[in-house]
């Protein structure tokens, strides 16, 4: 079974300081894992994502994250946050020949002047 | 129209009406899924569709009634449903139904079931 985790259902920051969105998952085999976002009034949209290869994952919007087996985490990362940015955040994990996308529920976001 | 569009945005029905979401996908994709999400809760897998036919229903129960007539349309058929089935209802196309592909979101039809 798969499962995804993510840590804090509310993330507070200043514009201009670090974002940080925690997210572990749980999967018995490689997975493939995933950020997205979510706008207000909109839909989903993806960030970035990790198949196989480089650990660490380059994204839209200056966003990136790293997967770390060791650690069963796929934190997602911002150097400085934007008020933009201001948003719900999922990730999700899924695996090879498994059709589902299995998602967190969710971390909003604030972005402060 | 771009991308994966939804009508309506906004839906209010009583428990005894019948109405019907429209999803409509301008990628030239050839999968297409509803989800539902609500809130405090992770977003759920309701039906997938792949090249017109479903591959894959999630338990989800039968007043809800997906058709795909096309690969750029996708409809969701509601009839006697429950205060609880209150959401978010969002649609979302892909290439291929390999687990890789960038899934693409419309806005979503906020329903409401009084």
């Amino acid at each position: 079974a798969q499962s995804v985790t993510q840590l804090g259902s509310h993330v507070s920051v200043s514009e201009g300081a670090l974002v940080l969105l925690r997210c572990n998952y749980s999967s018995s085999v490689p997975p493939y894992l995933f950020w997205y976002v979510q706008y207000p009034n909109q839909g989903l949209q993806l960030l970035l994502k990790y198949t196989t290869g480089a650990t660490l994952v380059k994204g839209i919007n200056g966003f990136e994250a790293e997967f770390k087996k060791s650690e069963t985490s796929f934190h997602l990362t911002k150097p400085s946050a934007h008020m933009s940015d201001a948003a719900e955040y999922f990730c999700a994990v899924s695996r090879e020949g498994f059709q589902k996308l299995v998602f967190g529920t969710g971390t909003r976001l604030l972005v402060s002047p | 129209e771009t991308g994966v569009t939804q009508t309506p945005r906004h839906l209010v029905m009583g428990m005894t009406n019948k109405k019907s979401l429209k999803c409509e996908q301008h990628l030239g994709h050839n999968a297409m899924y509803w989800y539902k999400q609500s809130a405090k809760k992770p977003l759920e897998l309701m039906f997938v569709y792949n090249f017109k036919e479903q591959t894959e229903n999630n338990s989800v129960p039968s007043r809800f009634s997906p058709e795909c007539p096309n690969s750029s349309h996708l409809f969701l058929h509601l009839h006697t449903l429950q205060p609880e089935d209150s959401a978010l209802y969002l649609c979302a196309s892909s290439q291929g139904i390999g687990i890789q592909e960038t899934q693409y979101f419309g806005p979503g039809t906020r329903l409401l079931v009084l």
